[in-house]
Parts: structure tokens; C-alpha cells; sequence
């Protein structure tokens, strides 16, 4: 079974430029997490989406991320303008639906460097 | 609200030294309770869960954990530490919603 898919691995912009990165879960997860891991931190969550739909967005700072998730299936997640403290590791998670789905699964990441 | 606290943010053993990884929950509900290990430049891995069965949990590579609710704890153990459980180690609680809560880590140092 394919595991989380993300890309890029690595990328490097300056500030005010924006980015985007792509996430693709394990085949029939309903549920997308993105996290954001700054170093020497624990992953703290952006967004939740099931399926299509946003579950929880609380923790984004939407004045300049926005993520997306057509069909339920891939997402993106963009940031414009990026800001120095936008460095850090983006994680995609993905889960099945329902009570039993405990687990999470991680992707590798995206290490963002903002100079 | 849930939120769990992981004691010491560095933790170094010996090979073949128990290694004890601590944790605390704070959780209004019942709690599910994971770890998670992360090696450099890779995603989690889950090692645990506990779900409300057995309070002492098995993982993979010979960890374990046991949840003990009068503690409100959930410390991660294994007896004969190897140098590949160099890593960093996070607990993190399910809230509701199925939102996670993590900690900010334990990274532990196997010294040969």
C-alpha cells in the first residue's frame, strides 16, 4: 500500500514570495491533516479536512495560508506572502473515517526555508 | 481541551540501558493516547496506541507504554535501548473531533 505523498521535499524562497506544496494520502482516507513542525517543536495542526470538507481550521493563519482539498482526494496548501517564521517542516497526515480510525499517517514532509 | 506534556526534552542512554520516556495527558474526555517516533528528515511512525483496552500497551521494535489514569500518564519504556532508537519521540492525545494534540518531543541519545 502507497503511504502519504508529498511534494517537494525541500524548498527555498525568500520572504514575500509564495509557495505552495501538494499532498497526496493513502488511497480511501477521508480525512487530510496538514500540520506545521518548526524545528525543536511537535507538529501542531493547521487544517483537518473530511473529505472535501474543512473540519477544523483554527490554527491557520488565513491572512496568508489557505489550503484546499478538490474531489476529497490531493490537497494543497499555499502561503502568500511568506513570512521568515513560516519556516519550518509542513507535514501531510492522512486517516480513515469514522470513530475507529485512530491512526494517522505521515508523509515525509516539506522542509520550508523562508530567507 | 486535551494537551499532553512530555518531561525532558533530551534524554540520553546507554546501549542495552532501560529507556523511560515521559508523559502526561491532560484530556476532558477518556483519552486515546499515541506515540509517535520521527527520524531525521522522515515523517511520524506510530509505535502505540492505547484505545480504552489494555492499559499496558505493546508497540513496534520492543516498545511499550502503560496508561495510568491516576498519573494521567502514558510513559513510553524499553528494556535494552539499541542505537537505532536514536531519535525524537513525540506523545500526542486525540481530542475530539479527531483532531491530535502533540508534545514537544524527546529526543533520545543512544551512547554506544
Amino acid at each position: 500500500e502507497a503511504g502519504v505523498a508529498q511534494s517537494p521535499r525541500y524548498k527555498i524562497i525568500e520572504k514575500r514570495q509564495s509557495v505552495a506544496f501538494w499532498c497526496n494520502p493513502i488511497s480511501g482516507h477521508a480525512t487530510l491533516y496538514w500540520y506545521q513542525q518548526i524545528l525543536g517543536q511537535g507538529p501542531k495542526l493547521l487544517i483537518q479536512f473530511q473529505n472535501n470538507g474543512v473540519v477544523d481550521d483554527s490554527q491557520l493563519p488565513k491572512d496568508r495560508f489557505s489550503a484546499e482539498r478538490l474531489k476529497g482526494v490531493d490537497s494543497t496548501l499555499k502561503i502568500q506572502p511568506a513570512k521568515l517564521e513560516d519556516s519550518a517542516v509542513y507535514l501531510c497526515a492522512s486517516s480513515l473515517e469514522g470513530v475507529s480510525s485512530y491512526e494517522q499517517y505521515f508523509g515525509p514532509g516539506t522542509r520550508l526555508t523562508v530567507t | 481541551a486535551q494537551s499532553v506534556t512530555q518531561l525532558g526534552s533530551h534524554v540520553s542512554v546507554s546501549e542495552g540501558a532501560l529507556v523511560l520516556l515521559r508523559c502526561n495527558y491532560s484530556s476532558s474526555v477518556p483519552p486515546y493516547l499515541f506515540w509517535y517516533v520521527q527520524y531525521p528528515n522522515q515523517g511520524l511512525q506510530l509505535l502505540l496506541k492505547y484505545t480504552s483496552a489494555a492499559t499496558l500497551v505493546k508497540g513496534i521494535n520492543g516498545f511499550e507504554a502503560e496508561f495510568k489514569k491516576s498519573e494521567t500518564s502514558f510513559h513510553l519504556t524499553k528494556p535494552s535501548a539499541h542505537m537505532s532508537d536514536a531519535a525524537e519521540y513525540f506523545c500526542a492525545v486525540r481530542g475530539t473531533g479527531n483532531q491530535f494534540y502533540f508534545g514537544t518531543g524527546t529526543s533520545l541519545t543512544v551512547i554506544p
